[in-house]
């Protein structure tokens, strides 16, 4: 299987709520980032958390890593209508030099209802 | 703003064409990578390139090809289209360059949406 692996892969929830996507992987990481795609269009850089950070926050975004778990979590608070899109979690592995070679995972779709 | 610009939003050619995507990257970016994205499989690394005239093969290289001759320009040519490679390509780049905001965070383009017939 996949180094990332999204659950759910498929989120629907009314504005206003928040959503939780997880991101597990296999081997050991130097970074794992998130990103956004809206429909069609290429993928946007969200927030990226180093192998030595367990928390970070940027705006509505809260992204959680736990190394033990090789897990991670991106929360969006208060969610809107504009945050449909699909979410890729993204892992730089350790060894990976300085390619900056990502491997991403599967990608889980957010649906806000208005 | 890094700007990541690919030749096609849409492109449809036929079975056996040889196809040219082109991606050019203004940031001065030592890296350059093509994925492919498909329903249900997530992006896929076809090649990727660190450095002017390097290339390394990713995921998926059969029948692709690329070629890097200038540090801001990156193609991906299908000697011989098939059905099978229709899909969504997506280019990116980052830098080698470890900053303050963040380590190997690629630009993506828009996208170039292929259907071979």
């Amino acid at each position: 299987s996949q180094q990332g692996e999204e659950d759910p892969q498929a989120l629907s929830i009314q504005e206003g709520e928040n959503a939780t996507m997880n991101c597990s992987y296999k081997t050991s990481i130097n970074n794992l980032q998130w990103y956004r795609q809206n429909s069609g269009r290429g993928l946007v850089h969200l927030i990226l958390i180093r192998s030595n950070e367990r928390e970070k926050h940027s705006g509505r975004l809260r992204v959680t890593l736990d190394t033990s778990k090789k897990s991670s979590s991106l929360l969006i608070t208060a969610s809107r209508a504009a945050d449909t899109a699909s979410y890729f979690c993204a892992t730089a592995l350790s060894f990976s030099g300085n390619t900056g070679k990502l491997i991403f995972g599967q990608g889980t779709t957010l649906q806000v209802k208005p | 703003d890094v700007k990541v610009t690919q030749s096609s939003r849409y492109l449809v050619k036929r079975t056996g064409e040889k196809v040219f995507l082109e991606c050019v990257q203004d940031m001065d970016h030592e890296n350059m990578f093509w994925y492919r994205q498909d329903p249900g499989l997530g992006l896929r690394l076809i090649y990727f390139s660190y450095d002017v005239k390097m290339k390394e093969k990713g995921d998926i290289p059969e029948g692709y090809s690329v070629s890097r001759e200038k540090k801001e320009r990156f193609s991906l040519i299908l000697e011989s289209a098939s059905t099978n490679q229709t899909s969504m390509y997506l280019c990116a780049s980052s830098s080698h360059r470890i900053g303050a905001d963040g380590t190997y965070e690629q630009y993506f383009g828009p996208g170039t949406r292929l259907t071979v017939t």
